[in-house]
């Protein structure tokens, strides 16, 4: 099934950026496409990005389009999140989360989180 | 984009009870949905799959049932580990996908 764990939060300024990193472990990484999920304090879920298991094709929420990017290493087993242009509504707990899909009917669904990492903007 | 609406956005319950949870896409998704379960400062974690696939070591009192537009999560009968927020996600949206707001379910 697999690990995630997630690293490299902090607390930084508007305007500032930061790398997030997510080492995986116990599953063949480059199998599988992957996923930035956010959660503001006290709000709901946000899928921020996704990349496929090459890492050719990425995907982004509107809220993140042009500051953020998503990239993987296949031969580290880790997926990053470069952030730029920070905002105070950046503010959240940055989980990473491993597509699983059933190949009949192409269902993908996130069956591995890790335990999120914290990311703070303010002034 | 797809948007997942949930109903109610909180609701309190008692031990053994029957909870029925609501999802609504704004679009045809099929049966392409997934359910989570969220405690306080945890990560969420996959209880169903594609509409009413049961994750594996998920107990059998939850199942999820619907296509199209409108989704169903229920709890058959409600244990004290069962108190989180619940959030579907919809997976139809290839690599683009959408979260509801989640609804709280709270100890009456």
């Amino acid at each position: 099934e697999g690990q995630l764990v997630e690293s490299g939060g902090g607390l930084l300024q508007p305007g500032g950026s930061l790398r997030l990193s997510c080492a995986a472990s116990g599953f063949a990484f480059s199998s599988y496409a992957m996923d930035w999920v956010r959660q503001a304090p006290g709000k709901g879920l946000e899928w921020v990005s996704a990349i496929n298991g090459r890492g050719d094709t990425t995907y982004y929420a509107d809220s993140v389009k042009g500051r953020f990017t998503i990239s993987r290493d296949n031969s580290k087993n880790t997926l990053y999140l470069q952030m730029n242009s920070l905002r105070a509504e950046d503010t959240a707990v940055y989980f990473c989360a491993k597509d699983d899909i059933v190949v009949v009917g192409y269902y993908y669904y996130m069956g591995v989180w890790g335990k999120g990492t914290t990311v703070t903007v303010s002034s | 984009d797809i948007q997942m609406t949930q109903s109610p956005s909180s609701l309190s319950a008692s031990e053994g009870d029957r909870v029925t949870l609501t999802c609504r896409a704004s679009q045809n998704i099929g049966r392409y949905i997934n359910w989570y379960q969220q405690k306080p400062g945890r990560a969420p974690k996959l209880l169903i799959y594609a509409a009413s696939s049961l994750q594996s070591g998920v107990p059998s009192r939850f199942s999820g049932s619907g296509s199209g537009t409108d989704f169903t999560l229920t709890i058959s009968s409600l244990q004290p580990e069962d108190f989180a927020t619940y959030f579907c996600q919809q997976s139809y949206s290839t690599l683009k996908w959408t979260f509801g707001q989640g609804t709280k379910v709270e100890i009456k």
